[in-house]
């Protein structure tokens, strides 16, 4: 069974440029969430998806959004990017919400703005 | 804030059991304890999760106290291959799967 896939897994882009990631969760799982990961910050909550819906989001400001497709298929678009914004982005798959659903991650993208 | 308090890092003989500690003091009866290790530069990998019994898979086992306040993680035979941080979860039931992860645990798996 295929695991979490994220596409592009390296990226370069300029500041002031947006970009957009993908995300396809594991067959079956509806739930898909997003996480931000940087040295200085760590581990940090997006925001997450389930039946196209986003369900939660983090304390990240509106350049940050996201979508789920029919499919559970998931992106994620950053827009007027800064050099903060380099870091690795991390999707996560589950059945679904529920807490004793196990949660999947990805490779993660590494995005770099320079 | 955090839900969690873990030892920032650890250090464990290779072939040795390694015993990662967490404290989850204020956990509620419904709440999971989960725990991911995350090797550099690759994606968090899940390794167990418990609600209130100790639970064993094939690459740990986890002990959760009678009153759910703290859990240990036990890696039985080390390699070299474990040295990861170790994140130990508090996941809440109402936010789906929002996690706060915390700092974690550094372990190195030493020859």
């Amino acid at each position: 069974k295929a695991g979490v896939t994220q596409t592009p897994r390296y990226l370069i882009k300029t500041r002031g440029q947006q970009v957009t990631l993908s995300c396809s969760p594991i067959s079956g799982h509806r739930s898909v969430s997003w996480y931000q990961q940087t040295p200085g910050q760590g581990l940090q909550f997006l925001f997450e998806y389930f039946s196209e819906t986003q369900r939660n989001k983090g304390n990240f400001p509106g350049r940050f959004s996201g979508r789920q497709f029919s499919n559970s298929r998931s992106e994620m678009n950053v827009s007027t990017l800064e050099l903060g914004d380099s870091a690795l982005y991390l999707c996560a798959s589950s059945l679904g919400p529920m807490a004793g659903n196990t949660i999947y991650f990805g490779e993660g993208s590494w995005l770099t703005v320079v | 804030d955090a839900k969690t308090t873990q030892p920032t890092s650890m250090d464990c003989a290779e072939g040795r059991a390694a015993n990662l500690p967490c404290n989850h003091s204020t956990i509620s009866g419904n709440e999971y304890v989960y725990w991911y290790r995350q090797i550099h530069s690759q994606g968090p990998q899940y390794i167990i999760h418990g609600l209130k019994n100790n639970e064993t898979n094939e690459m740990a086992s986890l002990i959760i106290t009678e009153d759910r306040k703290s859990s240990t993680l036990i890696l039985p035979h080390a390699t070299l291959r474990d040295t990861a941080v170790y994140y130990c979860i508090v996941r809440q039931t109402n936010t789906g799967n929002q996690f706060y992860f915390g700092t974690g645990t550094s372990l190195t798996v030493i020859p």
